[in-house]
């Protein structure tokens, strides 16, 4: 069965620093997100996109934050200046089409991302 | 602003009884429920989703029901064994093109 892959699996970075995240989702699916889970915590929205931009974007997502499909399998989240508070469980997911369609999300395993 | 919560973080059960865990939603009517699995340091695992004019949906040893008077989704697993130790996330379409997951409940079915 098709999946979603995350990589790395586990990013150290120091505080201030730059860091991408890489998903490739599934191949025919046309909406992408991104989630993140701090420790403990609901999985929360940061970002969807399609048609090669941003449909939807929470409060979280701010101006650190960026997303690129730079081909036609990659998906990344770029933090430009990362933050403690940004050490957390980051979900990249698809889905064939939005979530008014009322199919599932498929979700990779995700990155875990420290900032020292 | 709409809230989903799961008000159980743990629940603890006897293999081979059912688990029943909730949902439930605030100031809004969601047009479906999703219903997936998460095992430690895993993404979440789609495994049902109802929508708000279906009463009660089923696969193999799980089942999902809407009530959309009490404003609320019940998961059962039947007959529960050990590997069905996870933690359980409902999630629905939030205000716009995302889903919005409640906290779950960490499931642990003890042999």
């Amino acid at each position: 069965e098709p999946e979603v892959t995350q990589t790395p699996s586990h990013q150290v970075t120091q505080m201030g620093q730059e860091v991408i995240l890489r998903c490739v989702p599934i191949s025919n699916h046309l909406y992408f997100y991104w989630y993140r889970q701090i420790l403990g915590q609901k999985v929360e929205f940061l970002v969807s996109f399609y048609n090669n931009e941003i449909s939807e974007k929470s409060e979280i997502f701010d101006d650190q934050f960026s997303v690129e499909r730079p081909d036609g399998s990659n998906f990344t989240l770029k933090i430009r200046s990362t933050k403690l508070e940004d050490s957390a469980m980051y979900f990249c997911a698809s889905s064939p089409q939005g979530v008014y369609s009322n199919q599932p999300q498929h979700f990779g395993d995700g990155t875990r991302l420290s900032i020292l | 602003s709409q809230k989903i919560e799961q008000n159980s973080e743990a629940l603890n059960i006897q293999e081979g009884k059912t688990a029943t865990l909730t949902c439930n939603y605030t100031n809004y009517s969601p047009a479906y429920l999703q219903w997936y699995r998460q095992d430690p340091g895993r993404g979440p695992v789609f495994l049902l989703l109802i929508r708000e004019n279906e009463k009660e949906k089923r696969k193999e040893r799980l089942k999902v029901t809407f009530d959309t008077t009490l404003k609320q989704s019940l998961f059962h697993i039947t007959a529960s064994q050990p590997a069905d130790s996870a933690t359980y996330l409902c999630a629905s379409q939030g205000a716009g093109n995302m889903l919005t997951f409640g906290g779950g409940t960490r499931l642990m079915v003890k042999p």
